[in-house]
């Protein structure tokens, strides 16, 4: 199992502004992916981002509101751009393994005013 | 279309007592079932998982599944509940790899004294 560390665990932030999450492996994965829960719901894939390719993003999510970096395969950072109130969620990182299990971390618990 | 669903928003149950969550699947292949468990202000970990052969899978925390493809249900049990066990309870259903693992609405479970 992998472990996944993230930071910020929460902020509160103003509308308009950015936040980037960063998102630390202890070992070398070819694939994250970055999942969004917001209050009282399930989890929604954002984007797949593989190291040394751009991210690929799910319907309804586009790369000027989430930006992604993946520069290396133990790192990732995604950024939520000109937050409004409606971005407040958790954000959370996770990397599977060859049978489809799922890690995560511990998430990015946003606030947006 | 591939959907999960978990027709029990919330549940409770006593303390001592036996726990079923109910989760129903549609999916196009053979589908990799999963349970996932969030504690409050963790991110999700990995209960059980079904890729094939015995239907009934056991899990960490004394969970077990039982995978029933004539009614695309996978099913978690556990035969005592302890107080620990409180929190939100995830099916999911994917591939291989991780790839669009989607997941249900969750189930949050409450246990009573």
């Amino acid at each position: 199992s992998a472990v996944i560390s993230q930071k910020p665990s929460r902020d509160i932030c103003q509308r308009g502004t950015s936040l980037t999450i960063q998102c630390q492996v202890d070992s070398q994965v070819t694939m994250m992916f970055w999942y969004r829960q917001q209050p009282g719901q399930s989890l929604t894939l954002i984007a797949t981002a593989n190291q040394g390719s751009e991210a690929t993003y799910e319907s309804g999510f586009v790369i000027d509101k989430f930006p992604i970096s993946r520069p290396n395969l133990t790192f990732s950072t995604l950024t939520v751009s000109n937050m409004s109130p409606e971005d407040s969620s958790i954000y959370l990182c996770s990397v599977p393994n060859l049978a489809g299990e799922l890690f995560f971390g511990e998430g990015s618990r946003l606030t947006v005013l | 279309a591939q959907s999960v669903t978990q027709p029990d928003i919330h549940i409770t149950v006593s303390e001592g007592a036996s726990l079923e969550l109910r989760c129903n699947y549609s999916y196009g292949a053979t589908p990799y079932l999963f349970w996932y468990v969030q504690s409050p202000g963790q991110g999700l970990q990995l209960l059980l998982k079904y890729f094939s052969g015995d239907t009934l899978v056991q899990g960490i925390k004394g969970f077990e599944a039982e995978f029933k493809r004539s009614q695309s249900s996978f099913n978690l049990r556990k035969p005592s509940v302890h107080w620990s066990d409180a929190a939100e309870y995830f099916c999911a259903v994917g591939a291989a790899g991780g790839f669009k693992t989607i997941f249900g609405a969750g189930t949050r479970l409450f246990v009573k004294a």
